[in-house]
């Protein structure tokens, strides 16, 4: 079993749409989580760390539940400028294991 | 600030011949990791670098696999013989390791790297 597992997507949503993508992770024992942001040919770039309970910055919210294992991402009023691919990621003994990811189109 | 820094962007080699990557790191980052992302996939995790200690390897695909770190600082990845499955985009990434998990990684640009 992978150590995080995403939806692949794609999710195709308009312009102002509110979209959520969830992510599972297998270890418990994982210290903190992030969100990073793929572009097409380009390398990730941090989009959100996660640690308790979640977090939020301007139309991006995070949460983690430790409970049920998962992260979830939320985006508030997507801008045509958020296509792109979500990266899921756990952080636990020094490693980083990222997610395949979740492609975002979104469209005017 | 600089960012990571990684050379060549992109290298197209012969089946069969040695290929190494370099990696610059921010100035002041102690960890250094090196992944693999193949065309449409997710990072995949090869090694990682944390000051003096002894890196972790247990990322390396093969034995043709190799990274060093000179002085805490440059990094370089060496695939020997390379295949056709070596092709994918390497990727490098530092972060400051203050410990606690708060980490973040900065990614280099990365290498695409086309064995043909």
């Amino acid at each position: 079993r992978k150590e995080v597992e995403q939806d692949p997507g794609p999710f195709n949503v308009p312009e102002g749409a509110t979209v959520a993508f969830n992510c599972t992770y297998s270890n418990s024992a994982s210290q903190s989580f992030f969100w990073y942001r793929q572009d097409c040919r380009k390398e990730p770039k941090l989009l959100m760390s996660v640690y308790s309970s979640g977090n939020e910055d301007g139309r991006f919210t995070a949460q983690l539940n430790r409970a049920s294992q998962y992260i979830s991402l939320l985006i508030r009023d997507s801008k045509l400028s958020d296509s792109a691919t979500y990266l899921c990621v756990d952080y636990n003994f020094n490693k980083f294991y990222f997610g395949s990811g979740t492609k975002l189109n979104v469209k005017p | 600030g600089a960012g990571v820094s990684q050379s060549p962007s992109n290298k197209v080699t012969e089946k069969g011949k040695d290929v190494e990557l370099r990696c610059d790191p921010i100035s002041g980052h102690t960890a250094l990791y090196w992944y693999r992302q193949s065309l449409g996939q997710g990072l995949e995790f090869l090694i990682y670098f944390q000051g003096n200690s002894a890196p972790d390897k247990s990322g390396l695909p093969s034995d043709r696999f190799s990274a060093e770190r000179t002085g805490g600082s440059v990094s370089t990845l060496t695939i020997q013989r390379t295949q056709q499955e070596d092709s994918a985009v390497y990727l490098c990434a530092s972060s400051l390791s203050t410990g606690g998990g708060l980490e973040t990684q900065y990614f280099g640009p990365g290498t695409r790297l086309l064995v043909l």
